[in-house]
């Protein structure tokens, strides 16, 4: 069974501030780490999708990282807002198609 | 496309009832999977199937859990009987999966809206 940790488990930033997560992941085996943001009531939705060692993904003011030889990817939101208040999972997929998910950033943007 | 589709939405039933859980992906994806979210467990993976093949269902809890999918555009996830502990939220997912050697192949799972089961 594959461990992913995310940290911190919980996050509250003031709107425009910047913020960053980690999701660790063990690197046996390991196939793809995924980014998902799941909003109260609603289905995850996701965000990146990476691969290979020092893979950057962007998409507006998110952004993540991965580091396939130590085992970890970081998200990074750039000037926070309310409507990025969300958990926001991450997944580490390995070569036989299995998921294993983390337990999720909660993260709270204070207007 | 209208995305992954899920019904019923809610479910409340009484222990020992057979509840059945749909799902209809995306057309063209070609990989189906079940979740379970429990607030104890966080987002478990129950069965995943690849070109309507069950792959792993090694995350199904029990014998009392089984899932179907008959042809590309339906699956089902079958508790018989249910229990208070299978209270939980139920997704699906699905995917076009290509080779795991083909690093450009789409790898996004997309979620449908889920079904909220309550067991009484």
């Amino acid at each position: 069974i594959l461990n992913v940790e995310q940290s911190p488990q919980s996050l509250h930033v003031q709107e425009g501030d910047s913020t960053n997560f980690t999701c660790s992941f063990p690197s046996s085996n390991f196939y793809a780490l995924h980014w998902y943001r799941w909003e109260t009531a609603k289905s995850p939705e996701a965000l990146f999708v990476m691969t290979l060692n020092g893979d950057e993904k962007k998409k507006g003011r998110i952004s993540a990282t991965l580091n396939t030889k130590e085992g970890y990817s970081y998200l990074y939101i750039k000037g926070s807002q309310p409507e990025d208040s969300a958990t926001y999972l991450c997944a580490s997929s390995n070569t036989g198609n299995q998921f294993y998910f983390g337990t999720g950033t909660s993260l709270t943007v204070i207007p | 496309d209208a995305g992954v589709i899920q019904s019923p939405r809610h479910e409340v039933t009484e222990m020992g009832q057979e509840v059945t859980l749909r799902c209809k992906p995306i057309s063209g994806h070609n990989s189906l999977f079940w979740y379970r979210q429990t607030m104890m467990r966080g987002l478990e993976l129950l069965i995943y199937f690849n070109n309507n093949v069950p792959i792993d269902d090694s995350g199904m809890p029990e014998d009392r859990f089984s899932a179907k999918m008959p042809n590309a555009s339906f699956s089902t996830l079958k508790i018989q009987p249910s229990e208070p502990r299978d209270s939980a939220v139920y997704f699906c997912a699905s995917s076009l999966l290509g080779s795991v050697w083909d690093f450009q192949s789409s790898y996004e799972q997309y979620f449908g809206p889920g079904t909220r089961l309550t067991v009484t």
